[in-house]
């Protein structure tokens, strides 16, 4: 049962502009959630997150909306460049275990 | 800091061997590590958690014989893949957690090919 959901399996987004990618999950009980970039063939390294006792987060370019009433999150990359090409994990703390989601696929096109 | 290594990056087997893929904490020392797979264009699945000392909690529907989990320090687990088949090949990938933090620091993964 796959309780964190990226519905968005791809993304293309042009250089300069804003990346917004979402995520939804179906457990209440996660409390803390990650953003993770991945490229082919390297295991995923850590982009930001946030605590469910907020709803908003920032570093740098990016940016983490949580709305706990929808079970919603997403993640703002602004400006997006070239080398943001990758794919993002969206994951959740329960238990000490992290949950994630399928991943969606950026590329940042010139 | 909060390097995770993994060795090696990948392997080729022949069906019916064992590969043993190991995974260190190069700065830091952890008490946690957590191994996953990944299916193409699929997402990370956990397969089990590993404590230093202790026996590795696997998750339902992973076989503890066949992917035996050895953490036998602080800095070192290993996953045996034993009498590998074809349907083992996959990008297995561990992590590592620090005390008292939830961030998981995550190795470069090891591709293995099953013949």
């Amino acid at each position: 049962d796959q309780q964190v959901k990226q519905n968005s399996p791809s993304l293309s987004v042009q250089e300069g502009r804003i990346s917004i990618l979402n995520c939804d999950y179906t457990n209440s009980m996660f409390d803390y959630f990650l953003w993770y970039k991945k490229y082919p063939a390297e295991g995923p390294t850590f982009l930001i997150s946030i605590s469910s006792i907020k709803d908003k987060n920032e570093d740098g370019r990016f940016t983490v909306f949580l709305n706990k009433s929808a079970k919603h999150l997403s993640l703002h990359i602004v400006p997006s460049q070239p080398g943001d090409s990758a794919v993002y994990f969206c994951a959740a703390y329960s238990w000490g275990k992290l949950q994630f989601g399928a991943g969606t696929q950026v590329v940042v096109t010139p | 800091g909060a390097v995770v290594s993994q060795h090696p990056s990948r392997v080729i087997c022949k069906s019916g061997t064992s590969v043993k893929i190991e995974c260190r904490s190069l700065d830091f020392q952890a008490t946690t590590m957590f191994w996953y797979r990944q299916f193409p264009k699929q997402s990370l699945m956990l397969m089990a958690t590993s404590n230093e000392g202790s026996k590795a909690t696997y998750e339902q529907g992973v076989e503890k014989d066949k992917f035996l989990i050895n953490h036998a320090s602080l800095t070192l687990s290993t996953l045996t893949v034993t009498s590998a088949h074809p349907e083992d090949s996959s990008f297995y990938i561990c992590s590592a957690t620090r005390d008292q933090y939830n961030e998981q620091f995550f190795g470069p993964g090891t591709r293995l090919t099953v013949l």
